[in-house]
């Protein structure tokens, strides 16, 4: 089964500055897709970033940005010039696209990394 | 833009009490998911279901159940609810199962205590 990890439970940033989360992820499969999740206080779960595995390019989505290395099974998201709205929990999920993958059409999240911003 | 619609919002229940929990999906969104988040923890993967169909299974107690209906609108029952039970319930909906591609939304959640 997949398994996915983030090792740092808290992370703080002043406003302006950058930031960057760690996310390891374990799978035998080639064919699969990332996510950052944002989960702000209201506990709403907002897309952030999606990075597909065949995909050697980094995806990035304005102020956000992922590190993805697939021989290390490791994707990171960068967050620059923060701001007092990107406080939130955030969470990476992995989710499968090979048919009869035990994580297939479904996310599996890491444990989540709480982000405060301070002004 | 529609998004995914979670009802209630907010539930009070005893326990040994039944619960329902509704979710509709985006327009032509055909699968429907349910996550269960603990406190302080990450969402769990309960069930899904693609056009109507039950598409997988995660860790569901056997006291729930849930359905597609026909017009894609899903329901999650908990039955002789327990104090463990207190949860975050996310609804999530995609068009299509068969591709990783397809991108979840998330409802808002409906957060069930059970005292």
């Amino acid at each position: 089964a997949q398994t996915v990890t983030q090792s740092q439970p808290e992370m703080s940033v002043q406003e302006a500055e950058t930031v960057t989360l760690s996310c390891t992820y374990d799978t035998s499969e080639s064919d699969y897709y990332l996510f950052w999740y944002k989960q702000p206080p209201s506990r709403q779960m907002i897309l952030v970033i999606r990075q597909e595995a065949y995909k050697q390019q980094n995806a990035t989505e304005n102020r956000f940005s992922v590190n993805f290395q697939k021989a290390a099974k490791s994707f990171s998201l960068k967050i620059s010039d923060s701001q007092l709205g990107d406080a939130a929990m955030y969470f990476c999920a992995y989710r499968s696209d090979e048919a009869g993958g035990t994580s297939y059409g479904k996310l599996t999240f890491g444990q989540g990394t709480i982000l405060t911003v301070h002004p | 833009a529609a998004g995914v619609i979670q009802s209630p919002r907010h539930l009070i229940k005893e326990k040994r009490e039944t619960a329902t929990l509704k979710c509709y999906p985006i327009p032509r969104h055909d699968t429907v998911y349910w996550y269960q988040q603990g406190p302080g923890q990450d969402p769990q993967f309960l069930i899904s279901f693609y056009e109507k169909m039950q598409s997988d299974k995660g860790s569901i107690p056997d006291r729930f159940s849930a359905q597609q209906f026909s017009d894609y609108h899903s329901e999650l029952n908990m039955s002789s609810l327990e104090l463990g039970d207190s949860a975050l319930y996310f609804c999530a909906s995609s068009r299509g199962y068969r591709s990783g591609a397809n991108v979840l939304t998330f409802g808002a959640g409906s957060r069930l205590t059970v005292l």
